[in-house]
């Protein structure tokens, strides 16, 4: 099975300013769909970016981006001027081209706003 | 469009006790899939239904059974309830479960086991 590996439990970073979150993922499959969710206190998931491994692109969303290296199987997210609402746990998910709708989830990354 | 709706979103319940919790997809959606997330393990993958079937099942005992609805709202069923199933239960719905969708959660239930 996949296996993804966020290896920051908690991170922290100043409001404006640009923090990184770390992602790696185990896989031999050639074709597999990145994604990143948020969680918010309120518990609610909502994809922050993703990323198809076929593209070489790294996607952007406003400020949000990734670092997407396929050969060294990592997927870092980039948010740039930090905001206070970007405080949430940040989940890395990989999902295969093969095993339909079953997402691999990492254990999630802490991301506290320092006002 | 209204997004994914779960009920109950708080239960408590005793050991040997059985749930039913409930997942109304976003109107349209007819992939469902259900994950586990609790501190230790993080989120874990129950099943998946798409037009009634389960289409794919993650590392679960038997206790765990989910069905689909022609409507395609879902339910999961967690019988003989143990203290370790204590868990946010999240339920995310799909336009086709196609590898190209994206999924939306919905806000969990949180289920207690005493």
């Amino acid at each position: 099975a996949q296996t993804v590996t966020q290896s920051q439990p908690e991170m922290s970073v100043q409001e404006a300013e640009t923090v990184t979150l770390s992602c790696t993922y185990d896989t031999s499959e050639s074709d597999y769909y990145l994604f990143w969710y948020k969680q918010p206190p309120s518990r609610q998931m909502i994809l922050v970016i993703r990323q198809e491994a076929y593209k070489q692109q790294n996607a952007t969303e406003n400020r949000f981006s990734v670092n997407f290296q396929k050969a060294a199987k990592s997927f870092s997210l980039k948010i740039s001027d930090s905001q206070l609402g970007d405080a949430a746990m940040y989940f890395c998910a990989y999902r295969s081209s093969n095993t339909g709708n079953q997402f691999y989830f990492g254990t999630g990354t802490s991301l506290t706003v320092i006002p | 469009k209204a997004g994914v709706t779960q009920t109950p979103r708080y239960l408590i319940k005793t050991r040997g006790q059985q749930v039913t919790l409930s997942c109304s997809p976003i109107s349209g959606h007819r992939s469902v899939s259900w994950y586990q997330q609790t501190p230790g393990q993080g989120l874990q993958f129950l099943f998946e239904y798409f037009s009634e079937t389960q289409r794919n099942k993650g590392n679960f005992p038997g206790r765990f059974s989910g069905r689909q609805f022609s409507n395609s709202r879902s339910e999961m069923n967690v019988s003989t309830l143990e203290l370790g199933d204590s868990a946010l239960y999240l339920c995310a719905s799909s336009p086709s479960g196609q590898t190209t969708d994206t999924q939306y959660f919905g806000p969990g239930t949180r289920l207690t086991v005493l």
